[in-house]
């Protein structure tokens, strides 16, 4: 099945700063992937996605960016703010299974 | 209000003690899904289902049961709860299988098994 590994495991910047999170899949057949957000106490809520026919997507301050030939993704975050701070999820879904594989998380800690 | 509703947020129990930790969504979701969180393991599935009577086991399956009767609803049962179990369980929902861009989690339920 669908393998997805996720660095780094916790990431500490100054407000404002960039803040970039990676993700590599194993599956060559995935086809979306999509990350979420997990604010302490709540459920991941989907932030941005992207799918394989697309190289770069970008909503204000935070953009995705996939590579299919590496298979690996990335979080773009600038200016960030500390409400960024969170937990944040990558997560890839292979159009034979019917689930989305999820990166063990980064913890995002933005430091006013 | 669109939402995926779990019940209850704590729970404290006994090893052994059966529990039922319930989920129910009012988008008319077909796809429901249980995860549970660990530290530095991330989000591991337990069961899924793709509609009413159709449900498969995810990556962590043991120790689990599941039921979907009815559309709006995916209960997650411990017959015999251990506390290897103590974790953060989150119920998701989607329209459908095929399309993953419609995860909705739950706020979660944090359970202790003692």
């Amino acid at each position: 099945g669908e393998n997805v590994e996720q660095h780094p495991s916790t990431l500490s910047v100054q407000e404002g700063d960039s803040a970039v999170i990676k993700c590599t899949y194993s599956d060559s057949a995935s086809n979306y992937f999509p990350w979420y957000k997990q604010e302490l106490g709540k459920g991941p809520q989907l932030i941005i996605d992207i799918r394989s026919n697309v190289g770069e997507k970008k909503d204000q301050r935070i953009a995705v960016t996939l590579n299919k030939t590496a298979k690996h993704f990335s979080l773009h975050i600038t200016e960030t703010q500390p409400e960024d701070s969170a937990v944040y999820f990558c997560a890839a879904y292979p159009p034979r299974g019917s689930t989305l594989t999820f990166g063990k998380g980064t913890m995002l800690l933005v430091s006013p | 209000e669109a939402q995926v509703t779990q019940n209850p947020r704590y729970l404290i129990t006994v090893t052994g003690k059966k529990l039922t930790v319930t989920c129910s969504q009012n988008m008319n979701h077909e796809y429901m899904s249980w995860y549970r969180q660990d530290p530095g393991l991330g989000l591991r599935q337990i069961y899924y289902s793709m509609n009413v009577e159709v449900t498969d086991k995810g990556d962590v399956p043991e120790g689990y049961k599941v039921s979907r009767k009815e559309k709006r609803n995916f209960p997650l049962i411990l017959e015999s709860p251990s506390p290897n179990q103590t974790s953060l369980y989150f119920c998701a929902s989607s329209l459908s299988d095929r399309d993953p861009g419609g995860y909705t989690f739950g706020s979660g339920t944090r359970l202790t098994v003692v």
